[in-house]
């Protein structure tokens, strides 16, 4: 079956411009999370939605918003893109029984701000 | 708190086993996870250990959980050039899907 499938696999964007990046998770799966990767801060909590709500979110800026669709693909948005949004974004889905068992995720959307 | 901490950095010959350990601080956590990226890749679920297990083997993968300690290792037998990458501990904490990642340990396996 189709893996977590993340568009686009690479963007380039100006300060202060806005991005919207889209995951479609594994079939069946309702929970999306949402990670930022960067050499400096690791790998970031940014969100997770399931059946449409966001159940949890890390210590983001407002900047940053997701929404999740009733066929469980998600977006996620930033606006007003600063340098230091420049990261590897990867979203992750796991199976309707939680992710408990584990997350597969994207090969990520790696966003280069300038 | 929610750090899981890790060595930056491991070298190994090919043939070898390699040993990742990892440290949480959060002892509620219920699953603790192996992922593995490659360059250029998202991260890959390698295995995982439910907390009430000590020990977890499967295939070249052995992982060890001491609870006490709060010491997580992963140890891969027979280490492979393919395996170089960098490997993270993760956890879950508290009731909902929020994952906290350790820093990463770059494993370098030398032929």
């Amino acid at each position: 079956k189709a893996g977590v499938t993340q568009t686009p696999r690479y963007l380039i964007k100006t300060r202060g411009q806005q991005v919207t990046l889209s995951c479609s998770p594994i079939s069946g799966h309702r929970s999306v999370s949402w990670y930022q990767q960067t050499p400096g801060q690791g790998l970031q909590f940014l969100f997770e939605y399931f059946s449409e709500t966001q159940r949890n979110k890390g210590n983001f800026p407002g900047r940053f918003s997701g929404r999740q669709f009733s066929n469980s693909r998600s977006e996620m948005n930033v606006s007003t893109l600063e340098l230091g949004d420049s990261a590897l974004y990867l979203c992750a889905s796991s199976s309707p029984t939680g992710g408990n068992y584990g997350y597969t995720f994207g090969s990520g959307t790696r966003l280069t701000v300038v | 708190g929610e750090d899981v901490e890790q060595s930056l950095f491991l070298s190994v010959r090919e043939g070898d086993s390699s040993v990742i350990n990892c440290t949480y601080t959060d002892s509620s956590s219920t699953y603790l996870y192996w992922y593995k990226q490659e360059p250029g890749a998202g991260l890959q679920l390698l295995t995982y250990i439910f907390s009430n297990m000590d020990m977890k083997q499967d295939q070249r993968l052995t992982v060890l959980l001491n609870k006490k300690d709060k010491h997580l290792s992963l140890r891969i037998a027979d280490t492979q050039t393919g395996d170089s990458a960098i490997y993270f501990c993760a956890e879950i904490v508290g009731g909902y899907q929020k994952v906290t990642f350790g820093t990463g340990t770059k494993l370098q396996v030398i032929p």
